[in-house]
């Protein structure tokens, strides 16, 4: 069975620009978190969907949103972009949004913001 | 708010010697916790999942502890490798909202 694939794997867009990061869990997997991990931090919270439904969002700005489909795939889109939004954006999946099961992460999209 | 630290930020050992990985976290209400490896560049892989009720876990080389009334963790990684390279992440899922709170990471060089 695949892992949980994100796409596109590296990018550059400008400031001002907007971006859609694409996720799809692995299978079976109905839970899909996105993280935002800027060079020699920890990753940070950004948003949690479960069955579709938002379950959890992190302290990020309204710029940043996310969907999660049918097949339990996700985007999650950035409009306005600034310099600061250079990270790299991991898209994690679990069997459900409450379990102690283990959470897998995907290889993480590099957004490069000039 | 759950703090996540991860002493220290790095080490470097020779091959072979055992390594000891410090995690502490602020809020012991804590629903599990897991330990993931991520290479230069790529993504987390999961190591240890670690549930509150837990002690400890085990698989191969790697250890881990869990003392949530103390708020911390340890990994211990028996007889290191040149291939044990690589940044150990501690992350905490809440009990009130399943969200993983990481710490920033001990980076590990094993040389050869």
């Amino acid at each position: 069975d695949a892992g949980v694939t994100q796409s596109p794997t590296h990018l550059i867009k400008t400031r001002g620009q907007h971006v859609t990061l694409r996720c799809s869990p692995i299978s079976g997997h109905k839970s899909v978190s996105w993280y935002q991990q800027v060079l020699g931090q920890g990753p940070q919270f950004i948003f949690q969907y479960y069955e579709k439904e938002e379950r959890g969002r992190g302290n990020f700005p309204d710029r940043f949103s996310a969907r999660q489909f049918p097949n339990y795939s996700s985007e999650l889109n950035v409009n306005a972009l600034l310099l600061g939004d250079s990270a790299l954006y991991l898209c994690a999946s679990s069997l459900i949004w409450s379990s102690g099961n283990t959470i897998y992460f995907g290889e993480g999209s590099w957004l490069t913001v000039v | 708010k759950q703090e996540v630290t991860q002493i220290p930020a790095a080490l470097s050992v020779p091959e072979g010697e055992n390594l000891v990985l410090n995690c502490s976290f602020t809020d012991s209400a804590i629903y599990n916790l897991q330990w993931f490896r991520q290479d230069p560049g790529k993504g987390l892989t999961s190591l240890l999942l670690i549930q509150s009720s837990q002690r400890e876990q085990t698989s191969g080389r790697l250890n881990a502890s869990l003392d949530k009334s103390s708020g911390r963790s340890t990994l211990y990684i028996a007889a290191s490798q040149p291939g044990d390279s690589a940044t150990y992440l501690c992350a905490v899922i809440r009990s009130n909202d399943y969200k993983l709170s990481f710490g920033a990471g001990t980076t590990v060089t094993v040389r050869a």
